[in-house]
């Protein structure tokens, strides 16, 4: 069966320190492969999204990246983090063709 | 990017009660999805609707792809304390899922 991982599961950083949150997915292949970030448990704003290795779409400019050195890894980086970084960054996996992703259990990131 | 509206914000009920919350769009959309949160966690696909006017059920769960293809509706029958959370509808746009705002839903014992 397929699984997904997220970590680490809760981040305190310092404003301008970098960030790196990892998300690896098993038991499948080839899959698509998103960064969600969620503020104030409400709306899930979509960040970045791969459909394969190296190929990274960023929906919203801001002062994240993406990269995907892997066919079943995706991680999310800063170089320097700002107040309004804070956040639930969720991970998400979906098989290409078909609907409903699914979902790591999220990073819960505060910069201070 | 597709801009779902999704309402109630938030409901307040009494374990029994029956929930309803819907979520509409301007744009026609193939499929319509609802996913719960729980607190500190990720979503999780409740059911997924792929047809207009469809009716599909998962327990007490029951959703409805609008007949004009721009809205759906999700229903919960005789709520529970573990119904808590918040309720999003999403769509799908080539590889991409877009969520509504979301319902937070509580339960009073």
């Amino acid at each position: 069966s397929q699984t997904i991982h997220q970590w680490p599961a809760t981040l305190v950083q310092p404003v301008g320190s970098p960030l790196s949150l990892e998300c690896t997915v098993e038991g499948t292949s080839n899959p698509n492969l998103y960064w969600y970030r969620q503020a104030a448990g409400r709306g899930l704003q979509l960040l970045f999204y791969s459909v394969g290795i190296g190929q990274i779409s960023s929906e919203v400019p801001q002062n994240l990246s993406a990269s995907r050195p892997q066919d079943r890894q995706f991680i999310l980086s800063s170089k320097k983090l700002l107040l309004s970084d804070s956040g639930f960054y969720l991970c998400a996996w979906g098989r290409r063709g078909s609907y409903g992703y699914t979902f790591g259990s999220g990073t819960r990131l505060t910069v201070v | 990017g597709q801009q779902l509206n999704q309402s109630p914000q938030s409901m307040f009920i009494q374990e029994g009660e029956d929930v309803s919350m819907n979520c509409t769009s301007s744009s026609i959309f193939n499929t319509w999805l609802w996913y719960k949160q729980e607190p500190g966690e990720g979503p999780v696909l409740l059911i997924a609707l792929y047809k207009a006017g469809e009716l599909t059920s998962n327990g007490r769960l029951t959703a409805q792809f609008g007949i004009t293809r721009k809205d759906s509706f999700l229903n919960i029958s005789a709520s529970i304390p573990s119904d808590v959370g918040i309720y999003f509808c999403a769509i799908t746009s080539g590889s991409r899922l877009t969520f509504g705002e979301g319902t937070q839903l509580t339960v009073n014992p």
